[in-house]
């Protein structure tokens, strides 16, 4: 079975930029996660959808960042404008809800801001 | 909020012995506990959980134990291999807490390296 898929996998681009990370969840999932890792802050979440509902975004660090479920199979992260500071590794992560509840994680989105 | 501590921050070992990475919690509401192991240029992916209606769990060469009196819970790895070399984050949530039920808080990690 396909995994969690995100892209692009590898993002750089210059402070100001708009950037769009894209999410895929495993079909059949209901809940979705967004974290962000550093390796001063660790692994952060930022904000999980159940139902495409955003249900907490009380980890998302500003009002750049935004993040959107048209359906139960895609989400977006997009941070408007970018800066250095946010440069990181973002991982989206799904599980469902009925099935003990691991969470299963994509390989991340590798975001450097110049 | 839920607040895990992990220990320690790296690990060596020789190939062979054993390997103990230790977390604590501090929302004793939290039952909870799974384990990942991330690979380099890879996410976390589970490896292990354990919630609080037991007090041990194995699975081959990993085993979990907690203490839910003492808030702490502990990975252990035994015959470490050299493919057991990567960042090992512990984690705890609370699945009785409504709908923050779902949210995991991780801990810093630990980079574990097996020695040939």
């Amino acid at each position: 079975d396909a995994g969690v898929i995100q892209s692009p996998r590898h993002e750089v681009t210059e402070m100001g930029q708009e950037v769009t990370l894209r999410c895929k969840p495993i079909s059949g999932h209901d809940y979705l996660f967004w974290y962000r890792q550093t390796m001063m802050r660790g692994l952060e979440l930022l904000i999980y959808f159940n139902n495409n509902v955003p249900i907490d975004d009380s980890g998302m660090p500003e009002d750049r960042f935004s993040a959107k479920m048209p359906n139960a199979s895609f989400s977006t992260l997009k941070i408007q404008p970018s800066e250095p500071r946010d440069s990181a590794v973002y991982f989206c992560a799904s599980s469902y809800s009925g099935g003990g509840r691991p969470q299963h994680f994509g390989d991340g989105t590798r975001l450097s801001i110049l | 909020g839920e607040n895990v501590e992990q220990h320690p921050s790296t690990l060596s070992v020789q190939e062979g012995d054993s390997a103990v990475i230790k977390c604590t919690y501090s929302d004793s509401a939290s039952n909870y506990f799974p384990w990942y192991k991330q690979e380099l240029g890879k996410g976390p992916q589970l490896i292990i959980d354990i919630r609080s209606n037991v007090g041990e769990k194995k699975d081959q060469r990993i085993a979990v134990t907690l203490n839910k009196t003492a808030k702490h819970f502990s990975l252990h790895i035994t015959e470490t291999q050299p493919e057991d070399s990567a960042v090992y984050f512990c984690a705890a949530s609370n699945e009785n807490s409504g709908g923050s039920n779902y949210k995991l808080t991780f801990g810093k990690g630990t980079l574990l390296t097996v020695n040939p």
